[in-house]
């Protein structure tokens, strides 16, 4: 079984509609983040969380909200969604530690809003 | 603050060709730098890292050597195969950013049989 897993992998949805996007992770990590992909642009951080009772925005957080369930679940939320949110989404796990800095990502979330 | 340049793409070779994708940085600090790939399809994956000057990262035939004095990591390999066709990502992590990740933009990479 994969170590982070994102749910769903496709999603197709209208303007002004909230959308939630779900991360979980068996790896034990306490730091998770979500990230935007676009083409052209590379990846961009939206939200990071080092532990459950801490979040953080990232370089693009504006439309997007996050809530840390447990140690092993992140969700990004877009509470109404605009066609300039369409995009890859990729959720990211890592330790602090001598391995503080490699990241773990799931497979993504394809989204696109009409 | 921190960024990332790299190579743009698209780079397109034959099998057996040399790879250099090119990767340079600035950062206040002192960075770790790390080169990530990303197939079709799927997350991106760590290919290798280096986390201090003159350090050699290396996987899968790639190579990629951290040079402080020219802020580079450029990314090598000697002889390409059909299946490393992805797109690939310099990155770059300090303890100025709390140990995020700063990514280049990507470069995809295509190799022909």
């Amino acid at each position: 079984d994969a170590d982070v897993t994102q749910t769903p992998r496709n999603r197709i949805t209208k303007t002004g509609k909230r959308i939630m996007l779900e991360c979980s992770q068996t790896k034990g990590h306490d730091r998770m983040y979500w990230y935007r992909q676009d083409p052209g642009l590379g990846l961009r951080l939206i939200y990071y969380s080092f532990d459950v009772k801490d979040i953080n925005k990232g370089e693009i957080s504006d439309g997007y909200s996050v809530s840390r369930q447990a140690q092993a679940k992140f969700s990004l939320s877009l509470e109404s969604a605009i066609p300039n949110q369409t995009a890859l989404y990729f959720c990211a796990t890592s330790e602090p530690g001598q391995g503080l800095d490699t990241q773990y990502f799931g497979p993504g979330t394809r989204l696109t809003v009409l | 603050g921190d960024s990332v340049t790299q190579m743009e793409g698209p780079v397109t070779l034959s099998e057996e060709a040399c790879l250099t994708i090119n990767c340079t940085y600035t950062a206040t600090g002192y960075p770790s730098l790390f080169w990530y790939v990303q197939y079709p399809g799927e997350g991106l994956q760590l290919l290798l890292k280096a986390t201090k000057a003159d350090d050699k990262g290396s996987n899968k035939g790639f190579e990629a050597t951290y040079r402080k004095e020219t802020t580079s990591f450029h990314l090598e390999k000697g002889s390409v195969q059909v299946s490393d066709s992805a797109v690939y990502f310099c990155a770059l992590s300090d303890a100025g950013s709390n140990y995020k990740l700063t990514f280049g933009k990507g470069t995809l990479l295509t190799v022909n049989p």
